[in-house]
């Protein structure tokens, strides 16, 4: 069965204090992950996909990889608007999303 | 529109009650998704349109959930005789073209949802 598993639940950082969020996956015949960050109240901001393992992207403070496993969101020095969820999916034939729980994320000042 | 849009934001309804929440997908996406997302959940798939072809139902929880696309434009989520379990935020996605591809266009863009409470 195709699943995500996203760690952890919560996290709670210093501004400045790197960091990196986990999601771990199982899916036959991956299209590509997904990362989409969403905030309270709204629909889910699309950030970075990737499709091989040792792939990387980068987006200001924030840098994807990909194993055959896993996905890794590092955030470098994180800033408080950088608060919010952080939800990673996969994408197998029939074109819909698989979604982790997510990873909600609070940098204090 | 620039981005997805979905109506009404919120609906209050009572048990038992009809709804209908509609979606309006980014111009020239051909492939329309609904999902739900349930408080402090992930989201959870229900159903896709891509184009002509059938729709993949899978998701779907029960009969009581049916949703339409006229085209490649506006879609309609129906829930029948609304439960409390129902209540939840239902979220729209669209994308450039559908599963099995590879590449950007199969990134999937999301509306604000609609926020559905079940009295």
């Amino acid at each position: 069965e195709d699943q995500v598993t996203q760690s952890p639940e919560a996290l709670r950082l210093q501004e400045g204090e790197s960091s990196s969020l986990n999601c771990s996956y199982t899916v036959s015949g991956l299209r590509g992950l997904f990362w989409y960050r969403q905030d309270p109240g709204k629909g889910p901001e699309f950030l970075f996909t990737l499709y091989s393992a040792g792939e990387e992207k980068e987006k200001e403070r924030l840098k994807a990889t990909l194993t055959k496993k896993e996905s890794f969101l590092h955030i470098t020095a994180p800033k408080p608007e950088d608060s919010a969820t952080y939800l990673c999916a996969v994408q197998a034939w029939a074109g819909k999303l698989i979604f982790g729980q997510g990873t909600t994320l609070q940098v204090k000042p | 529109g620039a981005g997805v849009s979905q109506s009404p934001s919120n609906k209050v309804t009572e048990k038992g009650k009809d709804v209908e929440l509609r979606c309006d997908p980014i111009s020239g996406h051909t492939a329309l998704y609904w999902y739900r997302q349930r408080l402090g959940q992930g989201l959870e798939f229900l159903i896709y349109f891509q184009g002509n072809s059938a729709p993949d139902k899978s998701g779907l929880p029960s009969d009581r959930f049916s949703a339409e696309r006229t085209g490649e434009s506006v879609s309609t989520l129906t829930i029948q005789r609304t439960q409390q379990e129902d209540s939840a935020v239902y979220l729209c996605a669209s994308s450039s073209i559908g599963g099995g591809t590879s590449g950007s266009r199969n990134i999937q863009y999301f509306g604000a949802g609609t926020r559905l409470s079940v009295l």
